[in-house]
């Protein structure tokens, strides 16, 4: 059975501190994607990486970076949290560059105070 | 400007009440559709991947079709365990790599 695992499910943190949220998959997929949910606004793609030390920017990274040092892990940092950042964050994976479905993990409702 | 758009926003069903959720989407280059179903509190679960205008998924109680403009999932007889927000997601083709724009859904509760 397919998995995508994060780090916490839920994260409280105080304005700038440095976040980091934890993605793990164990299909051997190439991509994988950091995508943020917020009431009435949908999943909006932060970063994402086609492979192993590669990643490009999504529609809303700023204030984000992501690290993908190894294929089956990708890490999302907030590298000065703000209560604007306060989201649920989800994370997925994809076997590749075509037309594949996403697979999610659980995600983690992180709170910004 | 490349969307997705979802309708209703929200539904509520008695059980067995057969109905139709709508994705809408203008996109330049569709090279495929899909259906994900999200519980409260969880990841999206993949359901469906449609590529070509004419095409039909069925799954249980679910059917997606899909037009040039627009893709349905129609709920026949649907029961309480089918409430859910259901998203839709197109991927296009762009110049050095495909997009995937997610819908922003449609709850869909279904009352016994």
């Amino acid at each position: 059975d397919v998995k995508v695992t994060q780090s916490s499910r839920y994260l409280v943190k105080r304005t700038g501190e440095k976040v980091f949220l934890e993605c793990v998959q164990d299909m051997d997929h190439e991509n994988m994607f950091w995508y943020r949910q917020d009431p009435g606004l949908g999943l909006r793609l932060i970063y994402f990486s086609y492979d192993v030390k590669m990643k490009e920017k999504g529609d809303i990274p700023e204030g984000y970076s992501v690290s993908r040092e190894k294929k089956e892990r990708f890490s999302l940092i907030l590298e000065s949290a703000s209560t604007n950042q306060t989201s649920m964050y989800l994370c997925a994976s994809r076997h590749g560059t075509g037309v594949y479905e996403q697979y999610f993990g659980p995600g983690t409702r992180l709170t910004v105070t | 400007e490349d969307q997705v758009t979802q309708s209703p926003e929200a539904l509520r069903l008695q059980e067995g009440e057969s109905s139709s959720l709508n994705c809408s989407y203008t996109v330049s280059g569709l090279r495929g559709l899909f259906w994900y179903r999200q519980d409260p509190g969880k990841g999206p679960e993949f359901l469906f991947t449609l590529y070509s205008a004419g095409e039909e998924k069925e799954k249980e109680r679910l059917k997606a079709t899909l037009t040039k403009k627009e893709s349905f999932l129609h709920i026949t007889a649907p029961k309480p365990e089918d409430s859910a927000t259901y998203l839709c997601a197109v991927q296009e083709r762009k110049t050095s790599y495909d997009k995937v724009i997610f819908g922003p859904g449609t709850s869909l509760s279904v009352i016994p």
